[in-house]
This record gives C-alpha cells, sequence and structure tokens, in this order.
C-alpha cells in the first residue's frame, strides 16, 4: 500500500527566504505527483502536477521535482511571502492506473512578515 | 481548471440525523471523489464516483453511512447517514480533469 510521509511537519521562515518541502512515497509506481495548498478552513488548490517522465515543474515562485526513483519530490518556494502560509500536500495516485489520489501528511508553512 | 461548488461550506447536526452534501462541478468529468478530513489529519478518500455506475468504496467505508448519487456528468452528492459524533470532519469533493485534480471548498460538518 502507497504511504506518503512529508518532512517537515511544520515550518517558520522569515519572509523573503527560500524554502524546500519535502514528499516521500513508498510506491515508485506513480504516473504523477500533485502538490496543493490548503488554507486554514478551506479545500485545496492544485500548485502543480508532474508527471512520470518530467523531472521538475514550474509554476511563478515554485519549483516542483521529481526522482521516482528514489521516491521523493520536492517542492521549492523562492523569496517567501506572508501569503504563502499555508499547509502543502503532496498526493500520488493510490495505485497502477488508479486516478484517486493518496495524500501526505502536509507541511504546515508559516512566513513571518 | 474545473471549477467545483460545494454546499454547504458547514453544517452543525444532530446525533442520528442525515445530510446531504452537494457538489457542482462547471464543466463534465468522468470521475469525481469524496473525500474526508478528520481533524488534524491529512485526507482520505471515501469513494470515487462515477456517472452510471454504482459508487466504489475504499475500504472502511460503506454505501449505508455514504450513500452517493452520481445523476450527471456535472454532480453528485455524498449523504452522511445516521451520523455521530465522530463524523465530524471536513467532507471535500474533487473532479479529475486532464490528470489534474480540482477541489471543492469543502463542507466543514460538526455533530453533536
Amino acid at each position: 500500500k502507497q504511504e506518503v510521509t512529508q518532512i517537515p511537519a511544520a515550518l517558520s521562515v522569515p519572509e523573503g527566504e527560500n524554502l524546500v518541502l519535502n514528499c516521500s512515497f513508498t510506491d515508485s509506481a506513480i504516473y504523477n505527483l500533485q502538490w496543493f495548498r490548503q488554507d486554514p478552513g478551506k479545500g485545496l488548490t492544485s500548485l502543480l502536477l508532474i508527471q512520470s517522465s518530467q523531472r521538475e515543474q514550474t509554476s511563478g515562485r515554485l519549483n516542483a521535482s521529481l526522482d521516482k526513483s528514489s521516491g521523493r519530490s520536492t517542492l521549492y518556494i523562492a523569496a517567501s511571502q506572508p501569503g504563502d502560509s499555508a499547509t502543502y500536500l503532496c498526493a500520488v495516485p493510490s495505485g497502477t492506473g488508479a486516478n484517486n489520489l493518496f495524500f501526505g501528511t502536509g507541511t504546515r508553512l508559516t512566513v513571518i512578515p | 481548471s474545473a471549477v467545483i461548488s460545494q454546499k454547504p461550506s458547514r453544517d452543525i447536526c444532530q446525533r442520528g440525523t442525515s445530510l446531504t452534501i452537494q457538489c457542482q462541478v462547471d464543466s463534465q468529468v468522468t470521475m469525481m471523489f469524496w473525500y474526508r478530513q478528520q481533524p488534524g489529519q491529512s485526507l482520505t478518500l471515501i469513494a470515487t464516483a462515477n456517472q452510471g455506475s454504482e459508487a466504489t468504496y475504499e475500504s472502511g467505508f460503506v454505501i449505508d453511512k455514504f450513500p452517493i448519487s452520481r445523476p450527471n456528468l456535472t454532480f453528485s452528492t455524498l449523504t452522511v447517514s445516521n451520523m455521530s459524533p465522530e463524523d465530524s470532519s471536513i467532507y471535500l469533493c474533487s473532479a479529475l480533469q486532464l490528470g489534474s485534480q480540482y477541489f471543492g471548498a469543502g463542507t466543514r460538518l460538526s455533530v453533536l
């Protein structure tokens, strides 16, 4: 069964700092990985989707990498802002050919002004 | 990207009652999903809802407790039946479009 772990569970950084969030998964037979943010009491916003054939995906200040063989993904946030404060979740399909997602435990990010 | 509207956004219910949550997508999608997020935890899949077929439930979730409807390609409902305080959670629906999943804002349910 797929297991997804995110480290650290919580992170506080001063505004302007660059940071990296980590995601690891046990079953490397995935065909994509998706990063989301969740604001308190709200739903999920899709940030980036990386296909298994890709190694990186970028959107603005966000850059996500994927290393299938080692079962790892990172989300790099450049020049962090207070508005980046949220919980960040990575998710992978729950099995071969599956479309439903298996979520990580999340990293709660606080950017201090 | 698909836009998902979910309602109600929150509700407070009495033990033993049922609540139906509605999920509307702004475009036609084949696959929709229902997730539960218990306090302080990540999301857990309840079931997959495809139009024209019965929902597929994950281990630990049963149709009698969480009946799901999927009458067309843009709409689905989840009912939480015979509620107990343990059902207090956020319930989220999502839709799959072009390989990405898009989520509604969630329904925050509190059961007294």
